[in-house]
């Protein structure tokens, strides 16, 4: 079937890196994406990978894809406090449709 | 990227009245999404609103609850019908963009509450 897991709840200190991670099982996921909640807010895309890719950076984003172990990671380089929100892995299915997961909280300390 | 308002933003509704929740885009979209997000919990696929025929629904949601409308590329509205207090969470409507649905934007959400 279809389901995304990610760790609930992960802290760091601000200025240190921050790897959030996420496994799925379906091995026909197009795309796999991270979406940013802000208290509040609704999702902001951060960034998506096809699912041919190994790895994609944005900044201080990087983007690990491990296909063959359906493992997906967010490595967010230098957090600020600004980056403290709930972060959302999603697959998504040929029809478009999203499967999320349950949701990462980061805090991110001073 | 596209930019996605919803109206309303929050409301507050009583039991057994119903609720509709406008999505606007400000550019063609092919794919319109509507998603439910309970409190504390992740986003869930209502259902794809299709233009022009007939909403496609997910297992655990039907046309009665959840009547969809999308009567053009920049427009869908979701009515949650007969409201309970399981009804209260954020409603989201996504779209995707250029050509495909491999861009999925999420519009601000409006937030229910039923009494």
């Amino acid at each position: 079937g279809e389901d995304v897991e990610q760790s609930l709840f992960l802290s760091v200190r601000e200025g240190d890196s921050s790897v959030i991670n996420c496994t799925y099982t379906d091995s026909s996921s197009t795309y796999l994406y991270w979406y940013k909640q802000e208290p509040g807010a609704g999702l902001q895309l951060l960034t998506y990978i096809f699912s041919n890719m190994d790895m994609k950076q944005d900044q201080r984003l990087t983007v690990l894809l491990n296909k063959k172990d359906k493992h997906l990671s967010l490595r967010i380089a230098d957090t600020q406090t600004g980056d403290s929100a709930i972060y959302f892995c999603a697959e998504s299915l040929y029809t478009g449709k999203l499967i999320f997961g349950q949701g990462t909280t980061l805090q991110v300390k001073p | 990227s596209a930019v996605i308002s919803q109206k309303p933003s929050r409301d507050i509704c009583q039991r057994g009245t119903s609720l509709t929740i406008q999505c606007q885009v400000d550019s063609q979209v092919t794919m319109m999404f509507w998603y439910r997000q309970q409190p504390g919990q992740s986003l869930t696929l209502i259902a794809t609103a299709n233009q022009g025929s007939e909403a496609t629904y997910e297992s655990g949601f039907v046309i009665d609850k959840f009547p969809i409308s999308r009567p053009n590329l920049t427009f869908s509205t979701l009515t949650v019908s007969n409201l309970s207090p399981e009804d209260s969470s954020i409603y989201l409507c996504s779209v995707g963009t250029s050509g495909g649905a491999y861009e999925q934007y999420f519009g601000p959400g409006t937030r229910l509450t039923v009494t």
